[in-house]
């Protein structure tokens, strides 16, 4: 079974400083994996995700994140925070269970700046 | 915007109404999914189309009944709720569902209040 586990629920930088949200999973096979936010009163955007490409995967808006087999790490960075991404990010693993394909999502990390 | 639009935005029924929300995405897809977004909980997975044909009901209550025309539209029909069925709900649509890597693309969300 795959699990997400983003082991903050708030982060809180000030503008201008790094960004750093960690996520943690766990899965049976090698998966695929996603982070997306949400911005108030809004649906989920990709930001990014790792497909077993480049194990360093740039996205959207400046955030990037690395794909750390040996540690099952999916850490989300960004150099400079700026206060347009205050919202919450979600970290997704996506999966084969069985014949069928599972996303599990993290609980989410309220990013404050 | 992602090419995926919610109607309504809001909703606010009581334990005894009837309504529907309703899902619409632009962008040739041919997965659907309706996903439970509430409060301090992980998104959960509720229903799952593909090709017009549900290929996944997440052990939910019989009163959310999903309906899914074609591939562009999906419904879920709310009836008898309970103030526990607040949430924000979800509507995604992927290219055809079964890739790993494939993209899930959202909606704005329907924000729920059941009294």
């Amino acid at each position: 079974a795959q699990s997400v586990t983003q082991l903050d629920s708030h982060v809180s930088v000030s503008e201008g400083t790094p960004v750093l949200l960690r996520c943690n999973y766990s899965s049976s096979y090698s998966p695929s994996l996603f982070w997306y936010v949400q911005h108030p009163n809004k649906g989920l955007q990709l930001l990014l995700k790792y497909t077993s490409a480049a194990t360093l995967v740039k996205g959207i808006n400046g955030f990037e994140a690395e794909f750390k087999k040996s540690e099952t790490s999916f850490h989300l960075t960004k150099p400079s925070a700026h206060m347009s991404d205050a919202a919450e990010y979600f970290c997704v693993v996506s999966d084969l269970s069985g014949s069928a394909r599972q996303l599990t999502f993290g609980s989410g990390t309220q990013l404050t700046v | 915007e992602t090419g995926v639009t919610q109607t309504p935005r809001h909703l606010v029924m009581g334990m005894t109404n009837k309504k529907s929300l309703k899902c619409e995405q632009h962008l040739g897809h041919n997965a659907m999914y309706w996903y439970k977004q509430s409060a301090k909980k992980p998104l959960e997975l509720m229903f799952v189309y593909n090709f017009k044909e549900q290929t996944e009901n997440n052990s939910v209550p019989s009163r959310f009944s999903p309906e899914c025309p074609n591939s562009s539209h999906l419904f879920l029909h709310l009836h008898t709720l309970q103030p526990e069925d607040s949430a924000l709900y979800l509507c995604a649509s992927s290219l055809s569902g079964g890739a790993m890597q494939e993209t899930q693309y959202f909606g704005p969300g329907t924000r729920l209040l059941v009294l």
